[in-house]
């Protein structure tokens, strides 16, 4: 079974500040994916980023950079110079590569830009 | 390029009553996969549609029930509907069944059941 633990239920953050939100994760799957998404208030789920369990480097995509660290099965998300366009729900989540192709979810941390 | 398209994006029913609803995948997709968010909830895995079968389910009772089209679309029904299935109801749409970080979702549909 996967699991993904997220400990932030919500944090605040002043504009063009860093901010890292927070992702464990157990699996008993040798190779699997992570990803966070990005949900609005509208409700739509907006992927941003993903990390392979084998990557060597970890992921990046404009602001957004995913600390992957195997050992400690965490997947961090930091978002530098935060705008107010992030206050959003940020939801982790992982898929194995055998079995179950579905992707299963954290509870999300609310993020709040204050300007 | 459409994106992911769900209807209708907000459905009010009552307890025992059926509700079908309705998703296009993302153009090139053809693998289709039903999420359902409780709220203050992350999304929760229901079933996913390729080549027009149900390939895996989450654990949903029969009540959920879905199709998948030719042109790739998909349904989703559920019967005799319970408080309990209010929620945000979610499609994602990727390029085959097999392992890609290309998921990508549509708005949702937000049933409430009274």
């Amino acid at each position: 079974a996967q699991k993904i633990t997220q400990t932030q239920p919500g944090m605040f953050v002043q504009e063009k500040e860093a901010v890292t939100l927070d992702c464990t994760y157990d699996t008993s799957d040798p190779s699997y994916g992570l990803f966070w998404y990005k949900q609005p208030s509208s409700g739509e789920m907006i992927f941003l980023i993903y990390q392979g369990s084998y990557d060597q480097q970890n992921a990046t995509e404009g602001r957004y950079s995913l600390n992957f660290q195997k050992a400690r099965k965490s997947a961090n998300l930091v978002i530098s110079a935060s705008q107010l366009g992030d206050s959003a729900m940020y939801f982790c989540a992982m898929r194995g590569f055998q079995g179950a192709q579905k992707l299963v979810f954290g509870q999300g941390t609310r993020l709040t830009i204050n300007p | 390029d459409a994106g992911v398209t769900q209807s209708p994006t907000h459905l009010i029913k009552t307890r025992g009553q059926q509700v079908t609803l309705r998703c296009s995948p993302k153009s090139g997709h053809d693998t289709v996969s039903w999420y359902q968010q409780a709220l203050g909830q992350g999304p929760q895995f229901i079933f996913q549609y390729y080549e027009e079968e149900e390939r895996q389910r989450g654990n949903f009772p029969d009540r959920f029930s879905g199709h998948q089209f030719p042109n790739y679309s998909s349904e989703l029904n559920v019967n005799a509907l319970l408080l309990g299935d209010s929620a945000l109801y979610l499609c994602a749409s990727s390029p085959g069944p097999i392992v890609s970080y290309e998921q990508y979702f549509g708005p949702g549909t937000r049933l409430t059941v009274t």
